[in-house]
C-alpha cells in the first residue's frame, strides 16, 4: 500500500512568511509525528498525535510552530513568520499504535524548507 | 528515551559484511533497539528492532547483547546502494524517537 506522503517536497519562503507542510499518514495509522532535520544532523522530534489529540508538543521550538491533526488522518505542520533558522526538512511519520506491537514508524519523504 | 553512542563514519568493501556498532548503556527494561538508515534526500527507512533476541530480516541482522547495553547491526552483503547514514534509537512502544548524528555508512567497491 502507499506509504507516507508529504507535501510540498520543497518550499521556498521569503522571511516572515507563513507556511504549511502537509503529512499524509499510512491509512489507518493512529499515531503521527513529526520532525526537523537540520542539514548534517538525525531528526529530532517536534510534536506527536494519537489520532486527533496532540500528546506531545515539547519539541516545538517556539510558538511560531503550530501542529493539527483535526480529523486523526491528514496532519498540517504551520510555521508562521518564517526566520533563516527553520530551515530545515520536515518529516512526518506514521505508526499503527496496534495494541501489543512494537509499533514502528514509517518516515514520509520529508518537505525541505528554504528560508530566504 | 536512552542516549545512543554510534561511531561518526565507517567503510565497508563491497560484497563484505558491514557490521556497524550501537552503544545504549542507560537502555531500561521496556525499550526497544530500532535501527534506520537515511540515504540523501530520502526519509528515514526503517530496517530492523528488537528487545533482547538477535533478529534477522530480509535487510539486516540485529546482535543486541545480553546486558541490552549494545547492538550491532549486521549487512551481511554490502552493496554500494548500502551506503547511507544508520541511525540506532532505543525507545519505548508508541513513544518518540531520538535520533543522534548516525554513522555514515560507505561501501566501496
Amino acid at each position: 500500500g502507499a506509504g507516507v506522503s508529504q507535501s510540498p517536497r520543497y518550499k521556498v519562503a521569503k522571511r516572515g512568511q507563513d507556511v504549511a507542510l502537509r503529512c499524509d499518514p499510512i491509512s489507518g495509522h493512529v499515531s503521527l509525528f513529526w520532525y526537523q532535520q537540520a542539514l548534517g544532523q538525525g531528526p529530532e522530534f517536534l510534536t506527536y498525535f494519537q489520532n486527533e489529540a496532540q500528546l506531545d508538543k515539547s519539541g516545538l521550538p517556539s510558538d511560531r510552530f503550530f501542529a493539527e491533526r483535526p480529523e486523526g488522518s491528514v496532519s498540517t505542520l504551520k510555521i508562521q513568520r518564517t526566520q533563516q533558522e527553520d530551515s530545515a526538512v520536515y518529516l512526518c511519520a506514521s505508526s499503527p499504535n496496534l495494541a501489543g506491537s512494537t509499533d514502528t514508524q514509517y518516515f514520509g519523504p520529508g518537505t525541505r524548507l528554504t528560508v530566504l | 528515551d536512552a542516549k545512543t553512542t554510534q561511531p561518526p563514519s565507517m567503510d565497508c568493501a563491497e560484497g563484505r559484511a558491514a557490521n556497524l556498532p550501537c552503544n545504549h548503556s542507560t537502555i531500561s527494561g521496556n525499550e526497544y533497539v530500532y535501527w534506520y538508515r537515511q540515504i540523501h534526500s530520502q526519509g528515514p527507512q526503517y530496517i530492523i528492532h528488537g528487545l533482547k533476541n538477535n533478529e534477522t530480516n530480509e535487510m539486516a541482522s540485529l546482535i543486541i547483547t545480553e546486558d541490552r547495553k549494545s547492538s550491532t547491526l549486521i549487512l551481511p552483503h554490502a552493496t554500494l546502494r548500502d551506503t547511507a547514514v544508520y541511525y540506532c534509537i532505543v525507545r519505548v512502544v508508541s513513544g518518540k524517537s531520538t535520533f543522534g548524528d548516525g554513522t555514515t555508512l560507505t561501501v566501496k567497491p
